[in-house]
């Protein structure tokens, strides 16, 4: 079992369509959770970190549940500039971060 | 603005000439990190410096090293590129490991191995 998990896609939604994303991990002891976004051919870059109490940034919301141990994407009102990949990355809080193998979103006009 | 930069941002060699891939950051940030990404597929890290302590990862193959002269600078040394070695290549940097600290990344560079 991979250490961190996410449904590679590709999402294909209309503009204006809400979307989740959801990622699993398998190492309990994780302290840190990211979303990163990554466009084609370019870095990936911070879209949020994943607070416990879940947090919000704009249209983005990101959820994390221990138990369960997955965190959540939403994105509401999605722009033809969401499209991209997102990369689920979470840490132990050592040097060691580990990515998913990303979620790619495709906002259809 | 503090940031990770990489240089060049696209290398070309030939098979089995050695390259060097540079990068940079004005963070100041303790931990420097490089990466091998493939087409739709997750970073791999290769190996890591906290501060001058290198850090390889186990199956990162011996063709690949690495410098950290300062804090600032990481280089990347691949001795003899193959044909599977063409990649993209991320510098990332972070504060010391903590909870919340997240990564910082450069913009890559692209190898292509003739």
């Amino acid at each position: 079992r991979k250490e961190v998990e996410q449904d590679p896609g590709p999402f294909n939604v209309p503009e204006g369509a809400t979307v989740a994303f959801n990622c699993t991990y398998s190492n309990s002891a994780s302290q840190s959770f990211f979303w990163y976004r990554q466009d084609c051919r370019k870095e990936p870059k911070l879209l949020m970190s994943v607070y416990s109490s879940g947090n919000e940034d704009g249209r983005f919301t990101a959820q994390l549940n221990r138990a369960s141990q997955y965190i959540s994407l939403l994105i509401r009102d999605s722009k033809l500039s969401d499209s991209a990949t997102y990369l689920c990355v979470v840490n132990t809080g050592t040097y060691k971060y580990i990515f998913g193998t990303g979620t790619r979103l495709k906002v259809l006009a | 603005d503090a940031m990770v930069i990489q240089n060049p941002r696209y290398q070309v060699t030939q098979f089995g000439k050695p390259v060097t891939l540079s990068c940079s950051q004005t963070l100041n940030h303790n931990v420097m990190y490089w990466y091998q990404q493939k087409s739709s597929q997750a970073p791999k890290l290769l190996f890591h410096y906290y501060d001058k302590d290198f850090n390889n990862e186990a199956d990162t193959p011996d063709n690949f090293q690495s410098r950290r002269p300062n804090t600032s600078f990481c280089f990347l040394d691949i001795r003899s590129p193959g044909l599977g070695d063409a990649a993209m290549y991320l510098c990332a940097t972070s504060r010391d490991p903590g909870v919340g600290n997240e990564q910082f990344f450069g913009p890559g560079t692209r190898l292509t191995v003739l």
